[in-house]
């Protein structure tokens, strides 16, 4: 059974466009975050949700929305697309803040 | 702003051998963590070292904590071809989020 899971796993679209992409936790951790990894391997944090509400919010343009319906589940909306969002997401889950983190294979978006 | 920096960012070694990796960081942390990520895999937590502790060892891992240097090395013993993949690490600070280092990228040839 895969502890964090996102789909879709490859996402190709236009510019402009607007997409979403879903994570869900089976692990029963409290703590949730999407991460960006850059064509250089960069991990960096986006936004991290504890219990359904947002604690970490770094700065990401407010085109990015995440939506956490409840603690197993963050979503990561984006609105008008751009060049630059091409990268890799990636769902993590932790138990709390402070805690070894769960990944999932990532989603891998490319903006044409 | 980025807390840990591996060094060195790629090492290629044959299998049976030794991996040594290294990880700077620049303020005091509450643990340190390290993750492993194979190609177009996510990552995988390997150990976490609190800021108290000194070394650590799972299976044939060990990673050593310095505080005073703000440095921390995780050894590979061993190292098989299975080994080859990203390595990470990652510094928690109270109240932060976990912020990652650029990686360590290890290959193993058989």
């Amino acid at each position: 059974d895969t502890a964090v899971s996102q789909t879709p796993k490859y996402l190709v679209t236009q510019m402009g466009n607007d997409k979403s992409i879903k994570c869900e936790q089976n692990l029963g951790h409290d703590t949730m975050y999407w991460y960006k990894q850059d064509s250089k391997k960069f991990l960096k944090i986006m936004f991290s949700y504890n219990n359904k509400e947002l604690i970490i919010n770094e700065t990401v343009p407010n085109r990015f929305s995440p939506k956490s319906p409840d603690k197993a589940h963050l979503n990561l909306h984006i609105n008008s697309l751009e060049l630059g969002d091409s990268a890799v997401y990636f769902c993590a889950s932790s138990q709390e803040g402070d805690q070894p983190q769960h990944f999932g294979d990532g989603t891998r978006l490319s903006i044409l | 702003s980025q807390q840990g920096e591996e060094d060195p960012q790629a090492l290629s070694i044959q299998e049976g051998e030794n991996a040594t990796m290294n990880c700077s960081y620049k303020t005091s942390i509450n643990n340190l963590q390290w993750y492993r990520q194979n190609s177009g895999r996510g990552l995988v937590h390997l150990i976490l070292i609190r800021s108290n502790e000194r070394e650590k060892h799972s299976g044939r891992l060990r990673v050593t904590l310095d505080t005073s240097k703000k440095s921390s090395s995780l050894l590979i013993t061993a190292s098989r071809a299975a080994d080859t993949a990203s390595y990470f690490c990652a510094c928690n600070q109270a109240g932060t989020a976990l912020i990652f280092g650029k990686g360590t990228t290890l290959s193993v040839s058989s």
